[in-house]
């Protein structure tokens, strides 16, 4: 069965500091790839996805990641964080019978900025 | 273009009491998932739509129930509620859940069970 790993559950940064989230997924076949952010007591908002091609992808508010398949991983960096980036970051695989229908989530990275 | 729509965003319920949960998905979108986020448990994945057919299910009791409208609006349902199943609900909506579909995601509904 497919599985995501966030290993840290909660990292703090300072602001202007770079950023790196890790995942690491176990899958059998060519896996569908997603992160997504949610602040406090809101719902999921898409990051960045990958399907296939260029194994590094850009997403919104500056976030990009990069696939390698060798280390089984899809870490999610930022160069410079803002305050605004506070929130918990979901790493996500698509699992579904018919695609990425059915999402399996690791169990959230926490991140704080401290000025 | 419109996103996701859940009602209510809040609901407070009792033990035994059951309660339905709605989403409207975004204007094309025919899939809807249906997640439960607890802080014990994470996100985990209740079922899935697509034409008013259920194609995907989770590990959860039948207690947890969905059905899906010929406009792609789609409900779930819990019954005899448990103290256990207080949770935020959220429900995403694709295209049709293909390899290259992505989920976008309602504000979520804020279920508590006293």
């Amino acid at each position: 069965a497919q599985s995501v790993t966030q290993p840290d559950i909660h990292i703090t940064v300072s602001e202007g500091a770079s950023l790196e989230l890790r995942c690491n997924y176990s899958y059998g076949a060519t896996p569908y790839l997603f992160w997504y952010v949610q602040s406090p007591g809101q719902g999921l908002q898409l990051l960045l996805k990958y399907f296939s091609g260029d194994t590094l992808v850009q997403g919104i508010k500056g976030f990009e990641a990069e696939f390698k398949r060798s280390q089984s991983s899809f870490n999610l960096r930022k160069p410079s964080v803002h305050w605004s980036d506070a929130a918990e970051y979901f790493c996500a695989v698509g699992a579904g019978n018919f695609g990425n229908e059915k999402l399996t989530f690791g169990t959230g990275t926490r991140l704080t900025i401290i000025p | 273009k419109a996103g996701v729509t859940q009602t209510p965003r809040y609901l407070i319920k009792t033990r035994g009491q059951q309660v339905t949960l709605s989403c409207s998905p975004i204007s094309g979108h025919r899939s809807v998932s249906w997640y439960q986020q607890t802080p014990g448990q994470g996100l985990q994945f209740l079922f899935e739509y697509f034409s008013e057919t259920q194609r995907n299910k989770g590990n959860f009791p039948g207690r947890f129930s969905g059905r899906q409208f010929s406009n792609s609006r789609s409900e779930m349902n819990v019954s005899t509620l448990e103290l256990g199943d207080s949770a935020l609900y959220l429900c995403a909506t694709g295209l049709a859940g293909g390899n290259t579909d992505t989920q976008y995601f309602g504000p979520g509904t804020r279920l508590t069970v006293l």
